[in-house]
């Protein structure tokens, strides 16, 4: 099973300032079959990204991923109010699909 | 719109059995394998079962294996999760989600378990 660490726990910016965060697997991930999920207090997980950069549907173009192997990362250029939430990383690679704990990006 | 709708949470003592429900529309269930996710209360995801487009195949977490019975019916759009034997551990926000294999495009709102004497 591929375990996925995500770093930090925990991030605190500013309205307007690039939030990154980093996923890292324990073994490389296939075909950089690596997706984000958002989700905001009291909702569902949504998908942000998957393929490691390809934006879901309706997805604003201030999110991005990159990455590959073992080491993903996503990054907010510019956080708006509605970004503050908890992200994870999944991998769907090799059966069970596995997530990160998750960081979460609060305003500071 | 596509919409997946969970039902079926609710309180139940240790040892006792819960089904929820899981209603699919603005898809084609039969197109796609629904997998379950649960969230206990301030903690991350955990994925708990995954079930193939025709049902032919299941996969399971080794936390809930043999506890847990996963199904569908896709000529009522529904799958079903069987929660025998619960824990105290199990109680969490339980999600459907659609799979494109083990990736999870479309989520439903979650419905809460909570196992307590």
């Amino acid at each position: 099973e591929i375990v996925l660490t995500q770093s930090p726990g925990t991030l605190s910016l500013s309205p307007g300032e690039r939030a990154t965060l980093s996923c890292r697997a324990s073994q490389s991930v296939g075909s950089t079959y690596l997706a984000w999920y958002q989700q905001k207090p009291g909702q569902a997980p949504r998908l942000l990204i998957f393929g490691a950069s390809n934006r879901a549907t309706g997805i604003p173009v201030r999110f991005s991923g990159s990455g590959s192997g073992t080491d993903f990362t996503l990054t907010i250029s510019r956080l708006e109010p509605e970004d503050f939430a908890v992200y994870y990383c999944q991998q769907y690679d090799s059966s069970p699909g596995t997530f990160g704990q998750g960081t979460k990006v609060e305003i500071k | 719109q596509e919409q997946l709708v969970e039902s079926g949470g609710g309180v139940v003592r240790p040892g006792r059995s819960l089904r929820l429900s899981c209603a699919a529309s603005g898809f084609i269930l039969s197109s796609y394998g629904i997998h379950w996710v649960r969230q206990a209360p301030g903690k991350g995801l955990e994925w708990v079962t995954f079930i193939w487009y025709d049902g032919s195949n299941d996969y399971y977490a080794d936390s809930v294996k043999g506890r847990f019975s996963i199904s569908r019916d896709n000529s009522k759009n529904m799958v079903y999760l069987q929660m025998n034997n619960l824990r105290a551990e199990d109680t969490a926000v339980y999600y459907c989600a659609r799979g494109r294999g083990w990736l999870l495009d479309l989520w439903g709102q979650g419905t809460l378990v909570t196992v307590s004497s």
